[in-house]
């Protein structure tokens, strides 16, 4: 399973587009990106999914370069419901998901 | 809601008693996963189920961790002799297997305090 960093912390305002990277130099072949979300005192909720290039959904865009080896997540004017832990993964599709300690979103008034 | 639920959703014991959780998945999904989570950290995956059959454990999952599910339905997660260490959000998701994504749907946890 790649390991992926990812910051500790991040703050931003209502209304801004934020954009949350993650690093994940031993992405293999196999492996997909996804991102979960997780507020306090509930179960993380699943995001958005991608392989390579861009995804977009209702919720956010998922930008993955040609590479592979970093994605970056952007939640398009964030309110402050945005405010959560978000947690980027990797791995193949049929195994399990290992969560790292995410990035804790804090988004301001 | 995602259609997972638990539980209980708070349990508070004292040091040395068995606690029991029950998760019941999306009716559909073949997979059933429980993670413990602490104050800070991510979620920590302990076991997985397909259908009825478990077939990963984390080293985490020591000998007075046992899990279930019997009928490949819902589950059932035991800790024998706890500790002030289990204290933690034990969550459940479950997954569709056949899926083309992997995504979790996770229940909302039951917190255990361990006095």
């Amino acid at each position: 399973l790649a390991k992926t960093t990812q910051p500790i912390s991040m703050d931003s305002y209502e209304g801004q587009e934020v954009n949350i990277t993650c690093s994940h130099n031993n992405i293999a072949t196999n492996d997909y990106i996804t991102w979960y979300q997780q507020f306090p005192s509930q179960g993380p909720r699943f995001i958005i999914q991608g392989y390579k290039t861009k995804v977009t959904n209702e919720v956010a865009s998922l930008f993955i370069p040609a590479d592979r080896k970093s994605s970056t997540l952007s939640l398009p004017r964030v309110s402050l419901s945005d405010t959560a832990v978000y947690y980027c993964l990797v791995g193949d599709r049929n195994d399990k998901i290992i969560f790292g300690k995410g990035t804790r979103l804090h988004i301001l008034p | 809601d995602t259609g997972v639920s638990q539980d209980p959703r708070h349990k508070i014991t004292k040091r040395g008693q068995n606690v029991t959780f029950r998760c019941d998945p999306i009716s559909e999904h073949n997979r059933l996963y429980w993670y413990r989570q602490t104050l800070g950290q991510g979620p920590e995956f302990l076991t997985y189920f397909q259908n009825e059959a478990q077939l990963e454990k984390s080293r985490l999952l020591s000998d007075r961790f046992s899990a279930e599910r019997p009928k490949g339905s819902f589950s059932t997660l035991e800790i024998q002799r706890t500790e002030q260490g289990d204290s933690a959000m034990y969550l459940c998701a479950s997954q569709d297997g056949t899926s083309s994504y992997n995504e979790q749907f996770f229940g909302p946890g039951t917190r255990l305090t361990v006095l």
